[in-house]
């Protein structure tokens, strides 16, 4: 089993869907939970960032981690054309020292979002 | 203004060659990653240095060699080029405290022929 699945999609959505996007895990040690948004050609760049279990909301983003299930998601609201990216999700088992803190990422869902 | 640089940005080469990718970052971090992703888009750490020392060598052919000069720059050589080689190279940096918040560079697109 991997450390981290991530259905790959592709994802093709109307404009002003609400997009779900998942992954699980297998790593119970796993604390750090992020989601990175990756456009065609260019680096990821750091969209959520949550610790633990719990909710997070910014803007039309949310991310939710449910520890106990090993899952986690992030919701689009209202999604816009520009939201058109690879979605990442990644996680560490801590956040200094050593190998603890190395991220390990899903392979990426491809979102699509049609005018 | 530009805050993870590399160069270069494509790098087309034969197999058996040795070649150079540099990066740079103006963020003041002190922690510096390599990463590959390979065709599928699957993202994978390589090397961390923190403040010039290594501290993350993932399972990676020694052929791959990172060096940290200073904290603001770790470059990645690589000799004898293979095939499978071909990918492309992410630098990224952070705050040895904040491993998740890492900021990436643009890349570079190696093809090895």
């Amino acid at each position: 089993q991997k450390e981290v699945e991530q259905d790959p999609g592709p994802l093709s959505v109307p404009e002003g869907a609400i997009v779900s996007l998942n992954c699980t895990y297998s790593n119970s040690a796993f604390q750090y939970f992020m989601w990175y948004r990756q456009y065609s050609r260019k680096g990821p760049e750091l969209l959520m960032y949550t610790y633990s279990s719990g909710n997070k909301e910014d803007g039309r983003f949310t991310a939710q981690v449910d520890k106990s299930s090993k899952y986690i998601s992030l919701f689009i609201r209202d999604s816009q054309p520009s939201d058109s990216a690879t979605y990442l999700c990644a996680m560490s088992a801590g956040n200094s020292g050593g190998s603890n803190y190395k991220l390990t990422f899903g392979k990426g869902t491809l979102l699509t979002v049609n005018p | 203004d530009t805050a993870v640089s590399q160069t270069p940005k494509y790098l087309v080469t034969q197999m058996g060659n040795d070649k150079s990718i540099k990066c740079e970052q103006n963020l003041g971090h002190d922690t510096m990653y390599w990463y590959k992703q390979d065709s599928k888009k699957f993202l994978k750490i390589m090397f961390s240095y923190n403040n010039k020392e290594l501290i993350i060598n993932e399972t990676v052919p020694n052929r791959f060699s990172p060096k940290s000069p200073d904290k603001a720059h770790l470059n990645l050589h690589i000799n004898s080029l293979e095939l499978g080689d071909s990918a492309v190279y992410f630098c990224a940096s952070s705050t040895f405290g904040l491993a998740g918040e890492q900021y990436f560079g643009p890349g570079t697109r190696l093809t090895v022929t």
